[in-house]
């Protein structure tokens, strides 16, 4: 079955330099949605960017992402990440025909901190 | 903005006793989930469901029943909790495929 892979749990970076999350999946078919949710300390998770086109950049809140089908991956960067930026960052796939419903199958997410 | 609530946002449960958490939506949705989420797990799919009156089983429905009565509501039903039932538990909808899930803001449960 699909698949999301987030290898780390844990990144750490100072405030003003970049960071990149790494996501890359397995899947079956070609007809998927790529996903980035970010949670907030003691919030819920919620949508940061969305993808299903190949080598398309998407951007949102400083944060983008491309998704590179060649490569099975959807990194997430920002090139000067802020304090407010710490949070867990889940990537997520989405696929209809994989167990014949839709649902979102997520990696085991990237807590990010963001030290002054 | 799409609204889902949960409730009780938290709960002490005694192990063997029943547990139901309640979930709640306004957008109109038809697809509606619950999550548990554990530290190093992310987020794991228990139940969802597609249309009123029927469910279906996730990744991790053992120890787990769900209810759909009407599109708006869905309850995760614990008929005898357990200590590794203890975890905060996420409901989210939405409208369409391939589409935004929008996620209630949690139930923490601990089950002694």
């Amino acid at each position: 079955g699909d698949s999301v892979t987030q290898t780390e749990g844990l990144v750490t970076v100072t405030e003003g330099l970049p960071v990149m999350l790494n996501c890359t999946y397995q899947t079956a078919y070609s007809d998927v949605a790529f996903f980035w949710y970010v949670q907030y300390l003691n919030e819920a998770p919620k949508l940061l960017l969305r993808s299903s086109t190949d080598n398309k950049r998407t951007e949102h809140q400083g944060f983008h992402a491309t998704l590179h089908k060649s490569s099975s991956s959807f990194h997430l960067q920002k090139s000067s990440v802020q304090l407010s930026d710490s949070a867990l960052y889940y990537c997520a796939l989405s696929d209809l025909f994989s167990s014949g419903s839709w649902q979102l199958i997520f990696g085991s997410g990237t807590q990010l901190t963001v030290m002054p | 903005e799409a609204a889902v609530t949960q409730s009780p946002r938290s709960k002490v449960a005694v192990t063997g006793g029943k547990v139901t958490l309640s979930c709640h939506q306004t957008n109109n949705h038809d697809y509606m989930y619950w999550y548990r989420q554990d530290t190093g797990h992310g987020l794991r799919l228990i139940h969802y469901s597609y249309v009123a009156d029927s469910t279906e089983k996730g990744d991790i429905p053992d120890g787990y029943k769900a209810s759909r009565p009407s599109q708006e509501n869905f309850s995760l039903i614990l008929e005898l909790a357990s200590l590794s039932q203890t975890a905060v538990y996420f409901c989210a909808s939405t409208g369409q495929l391939y589409a935004e899930q929008f996620f209630g803001p949690g139930t923490r449960l601990t089950v002694l």
